[in-house]
Formats: structure tokens, C-alpha cells, sequence
């Protein structure tokens, strides 16, 4: 089976500029995660849909992060403007199960932010 | 509200002696465990899961975890290291309640020498 696609896998924009991310799933994964992992931590759960509706977002920066999950399938999270310190790869995982199930994770996509 | 702790954050060892990888968990609810490894340049996997069946989990490449609810502790474990053992290792904990939220461990740095 496919894995989870990401792109792009490398993003250098100067800072107040805005960025894009996109992440296709596993086909048949309704949970969707989005994490931010600085270098040297853990990765960071941003926001978790499960099919179009979002689980929890409570770790996102509203301010200036934005993501949608448009029928349930594709994602984009959305940076605007950015600061130096969303400097981090930025992973999208699926699941096939609500909670307790592995989680498959794409290969990231690093963001500098200068 | 749930955590995780891994107790190290870098573990050196030489080739072909025993890992071990610390984790201590926190949760509210009845847990998930997970350990997921991460090569550089390359994607988070998982090792392994504990989801309330056996205790002694069996993994991947030879690494297992023992489930030890009363010391709330998730260690990974492997009798001979290998020089592709040589990675970041994440614990994660996570539940179906608390909006299936999964928190990861900082990661433990696993070095291993010839």
C-alpha cells in the first residue's frame, strides 16, 4: 500500500512570508495528525481530524496556523505570517483507528525559516 | 491529562551488548503505548504497541517492551545492539478518550559503537 505522501519536502522562506503543506493519507485512514517537530524534541501534536471534522487543535497556533482537511482525504496546513521560530519539520501521520492505533507517518517537510 | 518521560536522552552502547531505552507515562485513562523509531532523514516507524492485551510486547528487529502498570514504565529492550540500531526512539502514549490525543516523549538518542 502507498504510504503518506508529503510535499514539499524542503521549504526556505524569509520570515513574515506564508506556506503551504500538503499531505495525502493512507487511503481508508479517517485520523489525520499534523505535528510540529523542533530539532532536538519530540514531534509536537498541531491538530487531529478525524475524517473533515478537527478532534483537537488545541496546540495550534491560531494567530498565524491554519488547516483544512477538504472530504475527508487530502490536507494543507497553512503558516501565515511565519516567524523564525516555526523553524521545524512538519509531519503528517494517519491512522486507521480513533486513538489507540499506529500511527503512519510521512517522510516531513523541513521549513527554515530565515 | 496524560505525559511521558523518557528517562535518557542519549544512551551509548557497543555493538552486539544489550539496549536499553527508558520510558515513564502518565494518563488519566487506560493507555496506549507506543515506541516509534527514526532514522535520520527518514520517517517515524513503529516498533511496537501495547493496547491492554499482553504485556510483554514483541517488536520489530528484535526490540520488545514490557507493560508495567505499577511502576506506570514502558522500557524498550533489545539483547544485542546492531549498528543500524543507531537511530532516535520516541515513547508515545495515547488513549480513545482525551479526543485520541497521542503525546510523544523528547526521544532518546540510541549510539551505537563497533
Amino acid at each position: 500500500e502507498a504510504g503518506v505522501a508529503q510535499s514539499p519536502r524542503y521549504k526556505i522562506i524569509e520570515k513574515r512570508q506564508s506556506v503551504a503543506f500538503w499531505c495525502n493519507p493512507i487511503s481508508g485512514h479517517a485520523t489525520l495528525y499534523w505535528y510540529q517537530q523542533i530539532l532536538g524534541q519530540g514531534p509536537k501534536l498541531l491538530i487531529q481530524f478525524q475524517n473533515n471534522g478537527v478532534v483537537d487543535d488545541s496546540q495550534l497556533p491560531k494567530d498565524r496556523f491554519s488547516a483544512e482537511r477538504l472530504k475527508g482525504v487530502d490536507s494543507t496546513l497553512k503558516i501565515q505570517p511565519a516567524k523564525l521560530e516555526d523553524s521545524a519539520v512538519y509531519l503528517c501521520a494517519s491512522s486507521l483507528e480513533f486513538g489507540r492505533g499506529e500511527q503512519y507517518f510521512g517522510p516531513g517537510t523541513r521549513l527554515t525559516v530565515t | 491529562a496524560q505525559s511521558v518521560t523518557q528517562l535518557d536522552s542519549h544512551v551509548s552502547v557497543s555493538e552486539g551488548t544489550p539496549v536499553l531505552l527508558r520510558c515513564n507515562y502518565s494518563s488519566s485513562y487506560s493507555p496506549s503505548l507506543f515506541w516509534y523509531v527514526q532514522h535520520p532523514n527518514k520517517g517515524l516507524q513503529l516498533l511496537l504497541k501495547y493496547t491492554s492485551a499482553a504485556t510483554l510486547v514483541k517488536g520489530i528487529n528484535g526490540f520488545e517492551a514490557e507493560f508495567k502498570k505499577s511502576e506506570t514504565s514502558f522500557h524498550l529492550t533489545k539483547p544485542s545492539a546492531h549498528m543500524s540500531d543507531a537511530a532516535e526512539y520516541f515513547c508515545v502514549v495515547s488513549t480513545d478518550t482525551n479526543a485520541g490525543k497521542s503525546t510523544f516523549g523528547d526521544g532518546t538518542t540510541l549510539t551505537v559503537k563497533p
